[in-house]
Order: C-alpha cells, then structure tokens, then sequence
C-alpha cells in the first residue's frame, strides 16, 4: 500500500482558510468513510483533529472540517489562527484492519 | 482517562532486535472496541503505520514490514509489544503507540489516544 497524496505545503494569512488535500485510492480513501486528519506541533505526538472524514472529537475546534469527494478527502482549517500552525496528516483505513497515512503537509500561518 | 506511555531502548545496533513496549493506563487493553498499534516517524519525515493488535493477539502488519515484524498483547500487564527483526539504520525513527478504536466503536478506524513517542536510533 502507498502513502497517501498531500501537498508539501499549504499558507494563509491569520483569519483566512486553508484546505490541505489527501488523494488515496479506492481501495482506501475512497471505499470507506474512515477518513482521519491528525496535528502534529514539533516535538509533539500526533492530536487527532478529525475523524470518519468529516466529525470533530471533543475539544476540536469547529473552525476544523473535512469533507471526502471520491479518492481524495480534505480539511479545512477556517479563521486561521498563530497555533494552527503545524504539520498535519491525514489517515485512512484500507481494508482488512490495514491502515495508510498521508505524506503530511505544513501549514504556515503567515 | 487513557493514556499510553513507550517504553524499551534508545538504541540498537545493526541485525539486532527492536523491542518496544506500551503500558495502557486508565482503561482495559481487553476492551473489545479497542486495537493497539503502532507508528513510527523517521526524523524530519512523515508518519507510516507499523501494524495493530487487538486483545486476542490477532495482528495486522504493514505489508512492507510483514517480514520482520511481530506484535503481541500481556492482558495481565495491559500492555502491548513490538518486535522488528534485522533493524537497519533506515529503522531508526521516533515509535508512537496509539489506540484505535474498531469499526463499530466511536471514532471508528481513527487513532485518538497517542503515547508521547520513543526516539529509537540504529547505530553501532
């Protein structure tokens, strides 16, 4: 199985949106609905942000949303703010109790 | 609440064994809606599942680390384990464990409980 597809990197300016693509397969982004997005600060263990592609754990900020649209999913971090800087991951399950993670992609806050 | 925390050595030579342990704390590593797995991250890359178990000892393995990988479950320690076998300097990378919760629990599929990592360098 091969990682999932992120771009290297994404930007917004404070108060802005940014929206960091995952593109996987059929055989994992798009054949189920367990889509999961994790924020991770340097230094720092992975904090799950999102999960079943588009619900929030408790705590999670609601300005932190995903979506999914065939193979690829999505979040969409809205009213960017200094601490959402961080790099993130996307996760899918791929069948058979096997999991795949995304290739990560670094947001800056400008 | 639940908290998981790795344990094992900071360093291993070439050929040799891995070994890692997860102790689980605040909650049964039996619960039928919980796996355990396990991730690494080498430095400065990205993150890529190792495998999961679940409290019978079944276990799923990414197949590009089928090979030389091994988990196991110790229900009376409620604690979890890997092994990886003829480690290479590629090997060396930060370990995590993590919960993830089964396709009929809450959360399903996602990794939300995470140990706070162990630094593991291959190196002689």
């Amino acid at each position: 199985q091969s990682a999932l597809t992120q771009p290297p990197s994404a930007s917004g300016s404070p108060g802005q949106s940014v929206t960091i693509s995952c593109t996987g397969t059929s055989s994992d982004v798009g054949g189920y609905n367990y889509v999961s997005w994790y924020q991770q600060h340097p230094g720092k263990a992975p904090k799950l942000m999102i999960y079943e592609v588009g619900k929030r754990p408790s705590g999670v900020p609601d300005r932190f949303s995903g979506s999914k649209s065939g193979n690829t999913a999505s979040l969409t971090v809205s009213g960017l703010q200094a601490e959402d800087e961080a790099d993130y991951y996307c996760s899918s399950y791929a069948g058979s109790n096997n999991y795949v993670f995304g290739t990560g992609t670094k947001v800056t806050v400008l | 609440q639940l908290q998981l925390q790795e344990s094992g050595p900071g360093l291993v030579k070439p050929s040799e064994t891995l070994s890692l342990t997860c102790a689980v704390s605040g909650g049964s590593i039996s619960s039928t809606t919980s796996f355990w797995g396990w991730i690494r991250q080498p430095p400065g890359k990205g993150l890529e599942w190792i495998g999961t178990v679940y409290y019978s000892g079944s276990a799923y393995y990414n197949p590009s680390l089928k090979s030389r990988v091994t988990m196991s479950v110790d229900t009376s320690k409620n604690q979890f384990s890997l092994k990886l076998i003829s480690v290479t300097a590629t090997d060396t990378a930060m370990y995590y464990c993590a919960r993830v919760r089964g396709l009929a629990a809450p959360a399903s599929g996602a990794f939300d409980v995470w140990g706070q990592g162990t630094l593991v360098t291959v190196s002689s």
